[in-house]
C-alpha cells in the first residue's frame, strides 16, 4: 500500500515550457487534490476533483488545468510555465467530503527559470 | 487567503519540555485540524476536532477547540527530538465545501 504518490520528485523549467505531474493514489479514495507552497506560507488549493472525471477550481486555480480521467490518478498540468509557479507542489486524497482527513504525497519541487 | 494562523511562528524548547501551539481562524468550520512536515516531506495528518467537540487526545497530543473565540491549541506533552518540524493547523469550512485552509505554520525545534 503505497499512499499517494507524486511524480517527479524535481523538476526544472524554462518559462513558457509545459509540464504534467502526476499524483495516484491507491486507496480508493473519491476526492484528490492538488496544492501548491510556497515559502513561509501554507499550503494553498489549487484545483480539485470530487470523483473520477470531475474537477473543481480551488484557490489559487490560474496558469493551471487538472484531469481525472481515472479514479486513481489525478494530473495537474502548467501549459506556459512562469517564474512565479516556482514552488513545491502537493496532492492529497480523502475518503470523505467537507475537509476529512487528507493524505498526503510526498511533493514535487518545480523550479521555473 | 489564509484561514488559520499559528502562533507562535517559531518555537525552540529543550526535550522533555511541553509544546503549545495555538491556532485561531476566521470563519464558522466543520472541522479542524492539525498536520505535520518534517523537512523537505509532505504532510502527515495528527489530528482531527470537529466543531462540536472540545478537547481530543491522541498519544501525547492534546488539541483544544474554542469555537467562541475561533481558536485552537496543539500540546505536545514530553517532547522528543523526533518532534522537531513545522506544525499546521487546518480548517474545513461550515457547509462541506471541499479542501483545507491552511495556516502559515508554526516551527517548532526540539533542543536535544
Amino acid at each position: 500500500n503505497a499512499g499517494v504518490t507524486q511524480t517527479p520528485k524535481f523538476r526544472v523549467l524554462k518559462t513558457g515550457q509545459s509540464m504534467t505531474l502526476l499524483c495516484a493514489q491507491d486507496m480508493n479514495h473519491e476526492y484528490m487534490y492538488w496544492y501548491r507552497q510556497d515559502p513561509g506560507m501554507g499550503l494553498r488549493l489549487i484545483h480539485y476533483s470530487v470523483g473520477e472525471g470531475t474537477t473543481a477550481k480551488g484557490e489559487v486555480p490560474d496558469g493551471y488545468n487538472v484531469s481525472r480521467l481515472k479514479k486513481q490518478n489525478f494530473l495537474l498540468g502548467l501549459e506556459s510555465a512562469a517564474p512565479s509557479q516556482t514552488s513545491v507542489y502537493f496532492c492529497a486524497s480523502s475518503q470523505a467530503r467537507g475537509g476529512e482527513t487528507q493524505y498526503f504525497g510526498p511533493g514535487t519541487r518545480l523550479l521555473v527559470l | 487567503s489564509q484561514q488559520g494562523e499559528e502562533d507562535p511562528q517559531a518555537l525552540s524548547i529543550q526535550e522533555g519540555e511541553n509544546a503549545t501551539m495555538n491556532c485561531s481562524y476566521k470563519t464558522s468550520i466543520n472541522n479542524l485540524q492539525w498536520y505535520r512536515q518534517n523537512s523537505g516531506r509532505g504532510l502527515v495528518h495528527l489530528i482531527l476536532i470537529r466543531s462540536n467537540e472540545r478537547e481530543k487526545h491522541s498519544g501525547r497530543l492534546r488539541v483544544t477547540l474554542d469555537t467562541s473565540k475561533k481558536s485552537s491549541s496543539l500540546l505536545i506533552t514530553a517532547s522528543r527530538a523526533a518532534d522537531t518540524a513545522s506544525y499546521f493547523c487546518a480548517t474545513a469550512p461550515g457547509g462541506g465545501a471541499d479542501g483545507l485552509t491552511f495556516g502559515k505554520g508554526t516551527h517548532l525545534i526540539i533542543q536535544p
